[in-house]
């Protein structure tokens, strides 16, 4: 089953205690790319991946690392969480090109106290 | 101004109802236009895409792009109970970034 999965789905933290949430396809899609949702703002754009070892920020950059070192996966990495980053996160995949359907996880629900 | 705008409802209709769905959007460079349905504790799934104006038409669901105004729209005919979530209108402009532009999200409820 093509799939795009998110761990872990619920996550509660205090500040200043990094943190990984791991992503990871299965259908050789080169594009993926980290959004976070939150009330009132919607859907934005984290950082995004054109193919391994290809990163860059998207429109909500800051606090946030990213890696692609295999083509599956595409960490996103919290070194110093804050309480401004408790929000829904989704990772999602596609493949290149605009006209391609963009395939998104279950969800990652952070919360930092 | 917001790139795109969705009123966010929430919109609550009986079953068998016509819905209209819209946004509006102020970047000229979108040439893609998707809607989303996103179900409560879920991730976002495709559900129309539309390139550039025009209509399109799957099932009972009907996109319509109109460049000229800025303006797009999503119609649910006979709406279903099953059809209740968050719709999320979403565009891509020209450049590498494939990035997804969503407006906050319409939450419809469909009444039995």
């Amino acid at each position: 089953e093509a799939q795009v999965t998110q761990n872990p789905r619920y996550l509660i933290t205090v500040t200043g205690k990094k943190l990984t949430v791991t992503c990871s396809q299965n259908m050789n899609h080169e594009y993926m790319s980290w959004y976070r949702q939150d009330p009132g703002l919607g859907l934005r754009q984290i950082y995004y991946s054109m193919n391994v070892e290809v990163t860059d920020k998207g429109d909500v950059p800051e606090g946030y690392k990213v890696s692609r070192k295999e083509k599956r996966n595409f960490p996103l990495i919290l070194e110093s969480p804050s309480p401004n980053q408790t929000s829904l996160y989704f990772c999602a995949s596609s493949l290149q090109g605009p006209d391609t359907e963009a395939f998104f996880g279950q969800g990652t629900r952070l919360t930092v106290v | 101004q917001k790139e795109v705008e969705q009123d966010p409802g929430p919109l609550s209709v009986p079953e068998g109802a016509i819905v209209s769905l819209n946004c509006t959007y102020s970047n000229s460079a979108f040439q893609y236009f998707m809607w989303y349905r996103q179900y409560s504790r879920k991730g976002p799934e495709l559900l129309m895409y539309t390139y550039s104006s025009g209509n399109k038409e799957d099932g009972r669901f009907t996109a319509q792009v109109d460049k000229s105004s800025k303006y797009i729209s999503l119609f649910i005919r006979d709406s279903q109970p099953s059809d209740s979530a968050t719709y999320l209108c979403a565009m891509i402009g020209g450049g590498s970034n494939y990035k997804l532009t969503f407006g906050k999200g319409t939450l419809l409820t469909v009444n039995p």
